[in-house]
């Protein structure tokens, strides 16, 4: 049972537009949802997060939307750099687990 | 910085070795997990510590175990190897505390069973 999905495994943009990645969640008690990074032969890092008191959270170019009741989160990233170029997925703390989706590979264009 | 460092980057094991992953934290974090990260399916958890000597089952444990002796490492431990054990292996650790706590990675171990 995949309770956290990421319907759309690869996205290529190109360089300056925006990055819209999303994640569906079935848990209803989740609360709290991170984004992270991972690179190729890397470990994941933390991007950004978000509690579900907020609808919205941004931190730089990285802003990350809430909608509790379609149960889904969104992370848009303006503009998009090359740099961005990475697999992104969505987490959800429950008590001590966390929970992942399968992950979006973002490909930016120059 | 928090530094998480898994023992080793490549492995290569034969089917029905067993095979040790080590992974030490040095942030004196409580919690520790050890994910697989497959291609089309993300990260899956394999098992997590919350504390010395206590273990839970993630979502896929089987054929797996682990162990944490001491707060900073926890081991990774497939009695008898087997080819869909071939993954990458990521090993995680963060603060008990509130919901919002960052889980901290390694570089990962990739595994191939043969």
């Amino acid at each position: 049972d995949q309770q956290v999905k990421q319907n759309s495994p690869s996205l290529s943009v190109q360089e300056g537009r925006i990055s819209i990645l999303n994640c569906d969640y079935t848990n209803s008690m989740f609360d709290y949802f991170l984004w992270y990074k991972k690179y190729p032969a890397e470990g994941p890092t933390f991007l950004i997060s978000i509690s579900s008191i907020k609808d919205k959270n941004e931190d730089g170019r990285f802003t990350v939307f809430l909608n509790k009741s379609a149960k889904h989160l969104s992370l848009h990233i303006v503009p998009s750099q090359p740099g961005d170029s990475a697999v992104y997925f969505c987490a959800a703390p429950f008590y001590q687990k966390v929970t992942f989706g399968t992950g979006t590979k973002l490909q930016v264009i120059p | 910085d928090v530094k998480v460092t898994q023992s080793s980057r490549y492995l290569v094991k034969r089917t029905g070795e067993k095979v040790f992953l080590e992974c030490v934290q040095d942030m004196d974090h409580e919690n520790m997990f050890w994910y697989r990260q497959d291609p089309g399916l993300g990260l899956r958890l394999i098992y997590f510590s919350y504390d010395v000597k206590m273990k839970e089952k993630g979502d896929i444990p089987e054929g797996y175990s682990v162990s944490r002796e001491k707060k900073e490492r926890f081991s990774l431990i497939l009695e008898s190897a087997s080819t869909n054990q071939t993954s990458m292996y990521l090993c995680a650790s963060s603060l008990r505390g509130g919901r919002g706590e960052k889980l901290f990675f390694g570089s990962g171990t990739q595994l191939s069973v043969l």
